[in-house]
């Protein structure tokens, strides 16, 4: 069964002090994503991985970074966290075209900086 | 450029009543189409996908989705509504090289009694 696994699932954590999301995957797919939601806004996509050790930055990417050393785990990290990075974030896998593309996300991680 | 457009940003119908959600979409290649539901205070479900097979798509919990090439839509319908299809709908794209996933702005659905 295909499975996107992000941890942590909820975290309030203070100003400034790194910490890191995870995000892995059992199905060997090349395409990960984070993306970030917010009342009003929508999902905003921070960053993506076509590959190992191949990443980018989406629309939102200030204050975040990625890193893609291996395939099924695509960390995000908040070195330096604020207030505005509360949000809802999930993590997102793209199919390769003989699972039809399908859109596999993670459950969500629920984060909140004081 | 790809896009996808969610006409309607809060729909409400009466309990039994026909449900439509309506998505348009812009894409320069032959798109991968896809319908999520969130519910409150939960993660994306996957609802249906066009993936450039049937273009009527049937989906979980009664949905369908119909492909129209000619109009760039890609409507979600269910013919009565139930109290627990109250949440919110996202229209999402993407195409077989990927380099991004395009989001709706979401559509929340709400069911009057």
């Amino acid at each position: 069964e295909a499975q996107v696994t992000q941890n942590p699932r909820y975290l309030i954590t203070v100003t400034g002090k790194k910490l890191t999301v995870t995000c892995s995957q059992n199905m060997n797919h090349e395409y990960m994503s984070w993306y970030r939601q917010d009342p009003g806004l929508g999902l905003r996509q921070i960053y993506y991985s076509m590959n190992v050790e191949v990443t980018d930055k989406g629309d939102v990417p200030e204050g975040y970074k990625v890193s893609r050393k291996e395939k099924r785990n695509f960390p995000l990290i908040l070195e330096s966290p604020s207030p505005n990075q509360t949000s809802l974030y999930f993590c997102a896998i793209v199919g390769q075209a003989y699972s039809g593309n399908t859109i596999y996300f993670g459950e969500g991680s629920w984060l909140t900086v004081v | 450029a790809q896009s996808v457009t969610q006409l309607g940003s809060h729909v409400s119908v009466s309990e039994g009543a026909l449900v439509l959600l309506r998505c348009n979409y812009s894409s320069s290649v032959p798109p991968y189409l896809f319908w999520y539901v969130q519910y409150p205070n939960q993660g994306l479900q996957l609802l249906l996908k066009y993936t450039s097979a049937a273009t009527l798509v049937k989906g979980i919990n009664g949905f369908e989705a119909e492909f129209k090439k000619s109009e760039t839509s890609f409507h979600l319908t269910k013919p009565s509504a139930h109290m627990s299809d109250a949440a919110e709908y996202f229209c999402v794209l993407s195409y077989s090289s990927a380099s991004k996933i395009i989001f709706g702005s979401g559509t929340r659905l709400s069911i009057r009694p």
